[in-house]
């Protein structure tokens, strides 16, 4: 157990839906990282906060958007979903004050779009 | 553009063999290197990481080797058990906090 928290565990829904994936990270980590896994692409980073603030932007959408509240619990917001977007995403943390850079992966959502 | 390649795709090794995975990266500014290892419907865990302070590092049956000047990085898995099955991913980053680029993955499949 990495000590990460993801809700929901999976998530069905329809195209043109908007959901809300929500991560708690590991007792006292500020960094939080929002990975998407597809088969064909493997992991793909979508966004990172530190802190409540966005640290780094990856792949992610426009229609994808993230944000870190200040109990440092972060949440994945995915809107006019497509089939597309099915897929596994992941979250981590780390803990930046360690001076080492381990992330820790939570168990994943699996989202399936119909 | 993957910044980090990964091969080979899959990989099928009998119990007690040795398992090679192969990583290659292009970016000179990636200082911290980490394995993950991911077993169905879980996230991944990481395995071994390294500097490029260090051309090998070992905990038990893991070994990192790694070649600054070629770019390039490998996990070597030695005496090979089924309970390794799993999908390892090699990844890079600029320390520190920064966000990892994974290769596409290595599906290993160990045979009793």
């Amino acid at each position: 157990d990495s000590g990460v928290t993801q809700t929901p565990k999976h998530l069905i829904t329809a195209t043109g839906q908007r959901v809300t994936l929500r991560c708690s990270p590991r007792s006292g980590d500020l960094s939080v990282y929002w990975y998407q896994q597809s088969l064909d692409q493997g992991l793909q980073f979508l966004i990172q906060y530190y802190n409540g603030e966005e640290r780094a932007k990856g792949n992610i959408l426009e229609r994808f958007s993230a944000q870190q509240f200040p109990d440092l619990h972060s949440e994945l917001n995915l809107s006019s979903l497509e089939l597309g977007d099915s897929a596994l995403y992941f979250c981590a943390s780390s803990s930046r004050t360690s001076g080492r850079n381990e992330q820790f992966f939570g168990p994943g959502t699996r989202l399936t779009v119909l | 553009q993957q910044q980090v390649k990964q091969s080979p795709q899959s990989l099928i090794v009998q119990k007690g063999g040795i398992s090679i995975i192969n990583c290659a990266y292009e970016n000179t500014a990636f200082d911290y290197f980490p394995w993950y290892q991911q077993f169905p419907g879980k996230g991944p865990a990481l395995l071994i990481a390294i500097r490029p302070d260090v051309s090998e590092k070992k905990e038990g049956r893991f070994t990192i080797s790694f070649n600054k000047s070629a770019k390039q990085f490998s996990l070597h898995i030695m005496d090979s058990q089924p309970g390794d099955s799993a999908t390892y991913f090699c990844a890079a980053s600029r320390l520190p906090g920064n966000q990892f680029y994974f290769g596409t993955g290595t599906s290993l499949t160990v045979i009793p």
